[in-house]
């Protein structure tokens, strides 16, 4: 099976802007969740999103919003970008078998805010 | 989840066996720990998960305490593609699905040729 897919790889915008970043999960996998990486924060959940629907939410301000497609692809949205918004954003697919849950990362969008 | 605890950084040669050793003493019964580990600048990788037995996949084994507040997550012959931070997570699920994995600060391993 094809891995995590993320576009774009690479993103530059200014402050103010707003941005758009896709994910593909893995073929059958339901369940997407983004991550924020940044050199003080490490790796924090944003959110996650089940057949459509947002089911868990981390601490992040209304900026930060995402939406999942019929597919399972899902995109995330941030908007009136601030330089602390530069960071590595990460997408993971997940699969569950009753209480275990596994997640498979894609290879993440790295964003510069200027 | 229950909180983790890994040392933050150790060297290992390679060829030689790493053990990564990770301390979970407040996990409950039925948290499972869970390895991933991050090569730099690309998205974190699972490795491997248990809950009670020891744990073997072509990747690493992983080693648990019978009174489970520990455990060891082994590389049987490291390489230099193995240099990583390696994340030890403790992690219960909700019915309600997931609510992201906490990631600490990991263990940079860094294997010497």
């Amino acid at each position: 099976k094809a891995g995590v897919t993320q576009t774009p790889r690479y993103l530059i915008k200014t402050r103010g802007q707003q941005v758009t970043l896709s994910c593909s999960p893995i073929s059958g996998h339901r369940s997407v969740s983004w991550y924020q990486q940044t050199p003080g924060q490490g790796l924090q959940f944003l959110f996650e999103y089940f057949s459509e629907t947002q089911r868990n939410k981390g601490n992040f301000p209304g900026r930060f919003s995402g939406r999942q497609f019929s597919n399972s692809r899902s995109e995330m949205n941030v908007s009136t970008l601030e330089l602390g918004d530069s960071a590595l954003y990460l997408c993971a697919s997940t699969v569950r078998q009753g209480a275990v849950e596994t997640q498979y990362f894609g290879p993440g969008t790295r964003l510069l805010v200027l | 989840d229950a909180k983790t605890t890994q040392p933050p950084s150790m060297d290992c040669a390679e060829g030689r066996a790493a053990n990564l050793p990770c301390n979970h003493s407040t996990i409950s019964g039925n948290e499972y720990v869970y390895w991933y580990r991050q090569i730099h600048s690309q998205g974190p990788q699972y490795i491997i998960h248990g809950l009670k037995n020891n744990e073997t996949n072509e990747m690493a084994s992983l080693i648990i305490t019978e009174d489970r507040k520990s455990s060891t997550l082994i590389l049987p012959h490291a390489t230099l593609r193995d240099t990583a931070v390696y994340y030890c997570i403790v992690r219960l699920l909700s019915r309600g699905g997931a609510d992201g994995l906490t990631f600490g600060k990991g263990t940079h391993l860094i294997i010497q040729p």
